[in-house]
């Protein structure tokens, strides 16, 4: 089955940092990759909308120039979370899209981000 | 917007009993999907249903899809503390987006 590996799984960082999140797609092309955030006991809220080649989609309220979006291969996309600060910590998921045979969204296993 | 609503958001019962979990819209989704996830994991998919008025079994979990494409419950059966997890459901927007219901918590105690 379709597969998204999702690095790092955890990472500490000092506030005013910058932290890359790594998102691949490892048996099939994703054209489409999606980034969400999750607070404790909370469900997954959508950040954005990655199109290989193109820019993100942003959702409304989600600040485009602190959470960068990079798609630029058709299975690898990249969330960076710029100047981090405490604020930031939270678990990202990141999950994509298979429009082939098999249609459907595969998710990655999150990552943890604590800004200290 | 489309949103959708999942009830209720915590649930806590002793193993045995049956439960069920609702998820509804305003909206129509094309298909609507349930995961389970459990902490420091991301979501793994449970089943998804497309055809209005569906019905799925997976074991002692049965899904439903109401006849308008609008709204869609779980039902488990018989709970097991192995079921302890948080539930999710989302629907499939335009563009592909999959929006996600608030989850719901469940607690299943021995």
């Amino acid at each position: 089955g379709a597969v998204v590996s999702q690095h790092p799984s955890w990472v500490i960082c000092k506030s005013g940092t910058s932290v890359k999140i790594e998102c691949r797609s490892l048996d099939f092309q994703a054209t489409t990759m999606f980034w969400y955030r999750q607070f404790p006991k909370q469900s997954l809220m959508l950040m954005a909308t990655s199109n290989e080649g193109s820019k993100a989609t942003y959702e409304q309220g989600v600040e485009k120039d602190k959470f960068l979006i990079n798609h630029a291969s058709l299975t690898l996309s990249t969330l960076t979370v710029t100047s981090a600060h405490p604020e930031d910590s939270s678990f990202y998921i990141c999950s994509a899209l298979s429009r082939g045979e098999g249609y459907g969204y595969t998710f990655g296993s999150g990552t943890r981000l604590t800004v200290v | 917007t489309q949103l959708l609503e999942q009830s209720p958001q915590f649930l806590s019962i002793q193993e045995g009993e049956n439960l069920t979990v609702y998820c509804n819209s305003s909206s129509v989704f094309s298909s609507l999907q349930w995961y389970r996830q459990e902490p420091g994991e991301g979501p793994v998919l449970l089943v998804t249903v497309v055809t209005g008025g569906e019905v799925k079994k997976l074991k002692r979990l049965t899904f439903q899809f109401g006849d308008a494409r609008k709204d869609s419950s779980l039902h488990i059966t018989a709970a097991q503390p192995g079921d302890t997890g948080l539930y999710l459901c989302a629907g499939a927007s335009g563009g592909g987006k999959l929006i996600f219901g608030q989850g719901t918590e469940l607690s299943v105690k021995p």
